[in-house]
């Protein structure tokens, strides 16, 4: 069985404040990372995808470690908006498949 | 950028009867189109892979009998409940992979609440 295990949450910030989301996933062979931001009752939505030498786009910085099947989420300087469910996603290349964590609920308080 | 569309974005049925959703990619073709069910708070769980032309590949513990996948052309795929039950109550999400292309497009998703 495919797992994608994220922390729970929720996390509940401050406005300004830095936070961080782990996942773990469970089949090495797993070939793409991404993490998608789903706000409340609304489809998912590609936030960023996770590259084995870690990117950046903007306040927002992904890291992958292959040996550890270990992903991260880092956002700096919260902002209000980014009030959502962060969902850690994985790609089967064979079957072309995204196989979904349960989300991460972030709430940004002002 | 691609964009796919779904429809109903909400539906109310009553226990027994059928609902048809549509997923249609509305810029680009797409030889493969997936369906996920969410319950609240809960992940997206895939219950089929949408193929043109051919059958769906079912995950398990997703009666093929019960939801049914139509793909006929490559913009078009559409998933119908068939005899509705409450627990059939849920978000159903489509998304959409171009043929010969990277990425997934998400349709908006439906509510479905049975009653």
């Amino acid at each position: 069985r495919k797992e994608v295990e994220q922390d729970p949450g929720p996390f509940n910030v401050p406005e300004g404040a830095t936070v961080a989301f782990n996942c773990t996933y469970s089949n090495s062979a797993s070939q793409s990372f991404f993490w998608y931001r789903q706000d409340c009752r609304k489809e998912p939505k590609l936030l960023m995808s996770v590259y084995s030498s870690g990117n950046e786009d903007g306040r927002f910085t992904a890291q992958l470690n292959r040996a550890s099947q270990y992903i991260s989420l880092l956002i700096r300087d919260s902002k209000l908006s980014d009030s959502a469910t962060y969902l850690c996603v994985v790609f089967e290349a064979g079957s072309y498949q995204l196989t979904f964590g349960k989300g991460t609920k972030l709430s940004v308080i002002p | 950028g691609a964009v796919v569309s779904q429809h109903p974005s909400r539906v109310i049925c009553k226990s027994g009867t059928s609902v048809k959703i549509e997923c249609r990619s509305l810029d680009f073709q797409a030889t493969t189109m997936f369906w996920y069910r969410q319950f609240p708070k809960q992940s997206l769980m895939l219950m089929a892979t949408s193929n043109e032309g051919s059958k769906a590949t079912y995950e398990q513990g997703v009666e093929k009998d019960k939801f049914l996948i139509n793909h006929a052309s490559l913009t078009l795929s559409t998933l119908t409940v068939t005899s509705a039950h409450p627990e059939d109550s849920s978000f159903y999400i489509c998304s959409a992979r171009p043929t010969g292309g990277d990425g997934y497009t998400f349709g908006s998703g439906t509510r479905l609440t049975v009653v």
